[in-house]
């Protein structure tokens, strides 16, 4: 079955630093790669998603690319601020119109002013 | 105004009691999920539904019944709450890859 893999659990940064988050998937199909954010309190919202058509995709400062011989789609941030911190997932749908997710563990982003 | 509500948001139950989480969506989807979060394990889907009527087993059932009277309600049903069940779980919608999550309810099961 489809898998993925976030293996930075918690992550600690001071504003301004560059964040960079890596995933690793396993599927047999032609995968939607996704990018939700979980803000405290509230439930995982859509961030980004990268397409093996495109191989990247772009919001809010933030940028995943798809690296198709590593199978893998990190996520990175130039210059974070104090209100990105939140806990990220990466997820994989099973095609451009696949309904059922597979997230990773998810990654906790602490920045620091 | 949001779109998926779920009530209620905090639980506290018994070994043995039955609970149930309900889930309204004004986002007229078809789609609907129960995922449970917890520390290390992520986001895990429990039941899913394509639409009124439908429930679907997702990957961690056991333990979870579900119910879709309509296309805005969807409930998850504790039949034997368990501590193992103690958890925060999320309603989404959604068509596709993009789904809607609803606040979460946090249960303890004592």
């Amino acid at each position: 079955g489809d898998s993925v893999t976030q293996k930075q659990g918690q992550v600690t940064l001071s504003e301004d630093d560059f964040l960079f988050i890596n995933c690793t998937y396993s599927t047999t199909t032609y995968p939607t790669l996704l990018w939700y954010v979980q803000y405290p309190g509230q439930g995982p919202q859509l961030l980004l998603k990268v397409t093996t058509a495109n191989n990247k995709g772009i919001s809010r400062g933030f940028e995943a690319t798809y690296d198709k011989g590593t199978t893998s789609f990190h996520l990175q941030k130039a210059s974070v601020q104090e209100s990105d911190s939140a806990v990220y997932f990466c997820a994989l749908a099973p095609n451009s119109a696949g309904n059922k997710l597979t997230f990773g563990i998810g990654t906790r982003v602490l920045v620091r002013p | 105004e949001a779109a998926v509500t779920q009530s209620p948001r905090n639980k506290v139950a018994v070994t043995g009691g039955k609970v149930t989480l309900s889930c309204n969506q004004t986002n007229n989807h078809n789609n609907m999920y129960w995922y449970r979060q917890d520390t290390g394990h992520g986001l895990r889907l429990i039941h899913y539904s394509y639409g009124a009527g439908s429930t679907e087993k997702g990957d961690i059932p056991d333990g979870y019944k579900a119910s879709r009277p309509s296309q805005e309600n969807f409930s998850l049903i504790l039949e034997l709450a368990t501590p193992s069940q103690t958890s925060v779980y999320f309603c989404a919608s959604g068509e596709g890859y993009e789904q809607y999550f609803g606040p979460g309810t946090r249960l303890t099961v004592l």
